[in-house]
């Protein structure tokens, strides 16, 4: 079993639509965890953290994180063709260690 | 002005070859890694070091050794390439604290044919 859980996707929405995007973990000691977006031929880049559990909001992006059930989801609100990314969710504990999950592939319809 | 560079982005290269992936950040991190993602996207830490000193070290073969001049510079070299060394190799910088955001570079995209 992954440490990170991730679906793959692809989810294909239309335009305007609220994105939910999720993932699940098995390691109780993770405490940060973050949501980053990757373009295709681009690097990772950081959209959202959030410590231990709670709601997090920017803009139309929300991470929310419930430890209880190691279980953590970004919300995208009014979707917009530009949010056509790979989303990630990443993870750590008091290591240096940044653990992944596979990305979910998202494509927003005009 | 790129904040995590790496060079060459692209690399086609025969079996058996050695090969050498440069990498430079000028955000004055202390802290630099190298991730691997593979076909499937999944990024995966190799090497992380902190002001020039060796913190992480995945289950990599030795084939793949980093060095770092200095807390700005990170390069891998791999040697006697395999097939299944093709991947992107992302190198990355944080100010060492996982609190603080990693930045990514734009990749190298390696291919062994």
């Amino acid at each position: 079993q992954k440490e990170v859980e991730q679906d793959p996707g692809p989810l294909s929405v239309p335009e305007g639509a609220i994105v939910s995007l999720n993932c699940t973990y098995s390691n109780s000691a993770f405490q940060y965890f973050m949501w980053y977006r990757q373009y295709s031929r681009k690097g990772p880049e950081l959209l959202m953290y959030t410590y231990s559990s709670g709601n997090k909001e920017d803009g139309r992006f929300t991470a929310q994180v419930d430890k209880s059930s190691k279980y953590i989801s970004l919300f995208i609100r009014d979707s917009q063709p530009s949010d056509s990314a790979t989303y990630l969710c990443a993870m750590s504990g008091s290591s240096y260690k940044l653990i992944f999950g596979s990305g979910t592939r998202l494509l927003v319809r005009p | 002005d790129t904040a995590v560079s790496q060079t060459p982005k692209y690399l086609v290269t025969q079996m058996g070859n050695d090969k050498s992936i440069k990498c430079e950040q000028n955000l004055g991190h202390d802290t630099m890694y190298w991730y691997k993602q593979d076909s499937k996207k999944f990024l995966k830490i190799m090497f992380s070091y902190n002001n020039k000193e060796l913190i992480i070290n995945e289950t990599v073969p030795n084939r793949f050794s980093p060095k770092s001049p200095d807390k700005a510079h990170l390069n891998l070299h791999i040697n006697s390439l395999e097939l299944g060394d093709s991947a992107v190799y992302f190198c990355a910088s944080s100010s060492g604290d996982w609190r603080n955001t990693i930045y990514f570079g734009e990749g190298s995209w390696l291919t062994v044919v």
